[in-house]
């Protein structure tokens, strides 16, 4: 596609419900990221895929949040049991590899609300 | 602690004029900065991006400076447009010699909030 899309672009659910988010990268690029922007908060690093595997899980912030991704294309963040505190605006980002100098590309976020 | 920290939180400042925000960091070993703009509801979209041997780096109206020494950088706004509005975030890369980069070792200031005036 043209940009990275995520889906949806709100969710609200209920406490102790599963939410599974969804992010489509740009068409070819091979590194996908998952990260967490709380109100008044830099972005929080989440989860990295170079292809379908996953080499930094080191932001995933409990046991309750998964990722995976499938035939090096769409990914899919899946948060149990959902708590307040995972209220967040939830951004994927794909960039053409990885490596310290490839530009991120940024979906629009997936806003989660937690009642 | 790698730590990136951006000042002013927030600035106003009337259409047509410049402004210049500022990104302090200390981040080891230094890859690379980035600045980018994020419009409210929509992702961060790339300014810029320079390496330690880049101290200047233009696109459009941004002019993003880097002083490697000191580990400052600063974004100038010439000419403030009311679709400047928007916070922009202040990202360095730490190089990861292990995994090839490959994880980019990101760390995101929290970013100034822009808004301007007409």
């Amino acid at each position: 596609g043209a940009g990275v899309s995520q889906s949806p672009s709100n969710k609200v659910t209920e406490k102790g419900k599963d939410v599974e988010l969804r992010c489509d990268p740009i068409s070819g690029h091979t590194a996908l990221y998952w990260y967490r922007q709380s109100l008044g908060q830099g972005l929080e690093f989440l989860i990295y895929f170079q292809g379908n595997s996953a080499p930094d899980k080191s932001g995933l912030p409990s046991d309750r949040f998964s990722a995976e991704r499938t035939g090096g294309s769409v990914s899919t963040l899946t948060i149990q049991r959902t708590q307040q505190e995972d209220s967040a605006v939830y951004l994927c980002a794909s960039s053409s590899m990885g490596g310290a100098k490839n530009i991120q590309y940024f979906g629009a976020g997936t806003r989660l609300s937690v009642l | 602690k790698n730590q990136v920290e951006q000042s002013p939180q927030s600035l106003i400042i009337l259409e047509g004029k410049n402004c210049t925000l500022q990104c302090n960091y200390t981040v080891s070993p230094f890859s690379n900065l980035r600045w980018y703009k994020q419009d409210t509801g929509r992702g961060p979209v790339s300014l810029t991006i320079m390496t330690f041997s880049e101290n200047t780096k233009s696109n459009g109206r941004y002019t993003a400076t880097l002083d490697a020494d000191t580990k400052q950088s600063s974004l100038h706004i010439t000419a403030s447009q009311l679709s400047d509005s928007a916070s922009y975030i202040c990202v360095v890369s730490a190089w990861d010699m292990y995994s090839g980069g490959g994880a980019d070792g990101l760390t995101f200031g929290k970013g100034t909030h822009l808004i301007i005036q007409p």
